[in-house]
């Protein structure tokens, strides 16, 4: 069956742009969650959707980012104003309930030039 | 000071040696421990999970954890090629089911 799926695979944005990161998860998942991982870092925790809702989102940076579920499913991460710093690779990951095994989708690799 | 250590490496060792991968971390309220393995440019797979001391095995790997001393190690017997990744500790409190705390991971090349 498919897996999660990240768009796109990369990004290149300029400072001061906005970007959004889709993440696709696994059907019938109701629990999304989305890491950033820098280079050479292990991925660290953003936010936690539990269906529509954000249950978790303490570990976003600033009020630059920002993430919605709208219908429980499809999640964007948005980033505004972006800086050098954000260059990461922002990983999705999906559980089918909450404290279940996440699994995680291949990243999105931005870089803010 | 980080809430988990782990030495990234690289460590390399010729096929079919056994190999150790370790991690500590400062937070006893840890409940929940576990190994992910990265290969590049993919995102971490779970490849074992356990929450009590002691040892846990599941074909060649082998998981420990050592609460006293805030200590897991993972082994893996008869290392293979593909078993060239990074390996990611990872740990969850008990009380807060979302957030999973990672290392920083080691990366692990398998010479034929």
């Amino acid at each position: 069956g498919a897996g999660v799926s990240q768009t796109p695979s990369n990004k290149v944005t300029e400072k001061g742009k906005y970007v959004e990161l889709r993440c696709d998860p696994i059907s019938g998942h109701t629990a999304l969650y989305w890491y950033r991982q820098s280079l050479g870092q292990g991925p660290e925790f953003l936010i936690y959707f539990q269906g529509t809702g954000a249950a978790d989102d303490s570990g976003l940076p600033n009020d630059r980012f920002f993430a919605v579920r709208p219908e429980g499913s499809v999640s964007t991460l948005k980033i505004q104003r972006t800086e050098r710093g954000d260059s990461a690779v922002y990983l999705c990951a999906s559980s089918l309930r909450q404290q279940e095994t996440q699994y995680f989708g291949p990243g999105t690799r931005l870089l803010v030039l | 000071q980080k809430e988990v250590e782990q030495d990234p490496g690289p460590l390399s060792v010729p096929e079919g040696a056994i190999v150790s991968l370790n991690c500590t971390y400062s937070n006893s309220a840890f409940q929940y421990f576990m190994w992910y393995r990265q290969y590049s440019r993919k995102g971490p797979e779970l490849l074992m999970y356990t929450y009590s001391s002691g040892n846990k095995e599941d074909g060649r790997f082998t998981a420990q954890v050592d609460k006293s001393s805030k200590y897991i190690s993972l082994f893996i017997r008869d290392s293979q090629p593909s078993d060239s990744a990074t390996y990611l500790c990872a740990m969850r409190l008990y009380s807060s089911a979302s957030k999973i705390i990672f290392g920083s991971g080691t990366r692990l090349s398998i010479r034929p």
